[in-house]
Formats: structure tokens, C-alpha cells, sequence
């Protein structure tokens, strides 16, 4: 099966600009995920979806971070605008669903905010 | 508290030598726990999710065990060799969440 999908794989910007993450999951994957993980810390889950429903996004800085997958499928992640400590690697990840199932996750992008 | 701890931090072996590594976490309210390995340039891997107390899994050289009473599971890598150098990451599930460690880096020397 094809994998995760996810671009750019790096992005370098000023802070206050604006920037854009594009995520396709493994087809047939109900639940998608965006974690953030900075050097030296474990990856934080930001928003999960169930099919095209927010689960939980009780970690994603509204003011600035937004995040949306359409028709269940494909998900962006936009951040506006970028702080410094947005620095990091951003992963999406898919899965079936479900308690045990085992997360899918694409390359990442790995933000640097100057 | 939704807490997730790894040791060590970082690990550094021999080619061939065998290692361990350990995560800690709450044990109430169990469901699973999740081991990922990433490599650099790669995308996290998993290795194993497993459930039940005293459950064993094993994928090669790499086995890992799980005491859900006590709250920890122990990665273990047999005859370590350059490839397996990555972070090993650990997770355990609250619910439908997956809470992360940070993760235990290893480097093999050939």
C-alpha cells in the first residue's frame, strides 16, 4: 500500500509569515493525526480527525494554527503567523481507527522559523 | 497526569552488543502502548503495539515486553548492528490518544 504522503519536507521562514503543511493519508484511513515535535521532546498530537471530524484539537494553538481535512480525506495544517518556537518537525500520520491500531506517518516537515 | 517517560536519554554500543531500553507510564486505565523507530530521514515506524500484561512480542532481533500492573515495557535489540541506529519511541494510549515519550536515541559504531 502507498504510504502516508506529506509535503514540503523542509520550509525555512521569517517569523510572522505564513505557512502552509499538506497531508494524504494511506487510502481507507479513517483517522488522521498532526503531532509537532521539537528536538528533544516526543511528538505532541495537535489535532486528530475522525473521517472529516475534529476528535481532539485540545492542544492546537487556535490563534495561530488551523487545520482542516477535506471530504475525509487530504489535510492541511496552516500556521499564521509563525512564532520562533513553532520550529519543528511536523508529522501527519493515518490509521484505521480505533483502540491498538498502530499509526502510519509520513516523512514530516521539518519548519525552521528565523 | 498523561505521562509518558523513556530511558535513557541516548545510548551508544559496540556492533553486536545487545541493549535495553525502558518506558514508564502510568498504569491506571490501561489500553496499549506503541513502539515506533524512526530513522533519520525516514518516517516513524511501528514496531509493536501490545496489550495485555506479560504480553512478549518479538520481530527479528528486536523484543519487547510489557508489565501493565508496575507501568513499563522494555525494548530490547540482540546483536545491535549500525542499521538499527534511530530514536526508539514509545506511546501509550488514553482512550482514542496517543501520548508520546521522548524518545531513546541510539547510535551503533560499527
Amino acid at each position: 500500500e502507498a504510504g502516508v504522503a506529506q509535503s514540503p519536507r523542509y520550509k525555512i521562514i521569517e517569523k510572522r509569515q505564513s505557512v502552509a503543511f499538506w497531508c494524504n493519508p494511506i487510502s481507507g484511513h479513517a483517522t488522521l493525526y498532526w503531532y509537532q515535535q521539537i528536538l528533544g521532546q516526543g511528538p505532541k498530537l495537535l489535532i486528530q480527525f475522525q473521517n472529516n471530524g475534529v476528535v481532539d484539537d485540545s492542544q492546537l494553538p487556535k490563534d495561530r494554527f488551523s487545520a482542516e481535512r477535506l471530504k475525509g480525506v487530504d489535510s492541511t495544517l496552516k500556521i499564521q503567523p509563525a512564532k520562533l518556537e513553532d520550529s519543528a518537525v511536523y508529522l501527519c500520520a493515518s490509521s484505521w481507527g480505533g483502540y491498538n491500531s498502530p499509526l502510519h506517518f509520513g516523512n514530516g516537515t521539518r519548519l525552521t522559523v528565523t | 497526569i498523561l505521562n509518558v517517560e523513556q530511558s535513557p536519554q541516548s545510548l551508544h554500543v559496540q556492533e553486536g552488543d545487545s541493549t535495553n531500553f525502558t518506558c514508564s507510564f502510568p498504569s491506571s486505565n490501561f489500553y496499549a502502548l506503541h513502539w515506533y523507530r524512526w530513522e533519520t530521514a525516514k518516517s516513524p515506524e511501528a514496531l509493536f503495539v501490545m496489550t495485555l500484561n506479560g504480553d512478549e512480542k518479538k520481530k527479528g532481533r528486536i523484543s519487547a515486553t510489557l508489565n501493565t500492573k508496575e507501568g513499563y515495557s522494555y525494548l530490547y535489540i540482540k546483536g545491535s548492528q549500525p542499521e538499527d541506529s534511530a530514536t526508539y519511541l514509545c506511546a501509550r494510549e488514553y482512550g482514542n490518544k496517543l501520548v508520546f515519550g521522548a524518545g531513546t536515541i541510539l547510535r551503533v559504531k560499527s
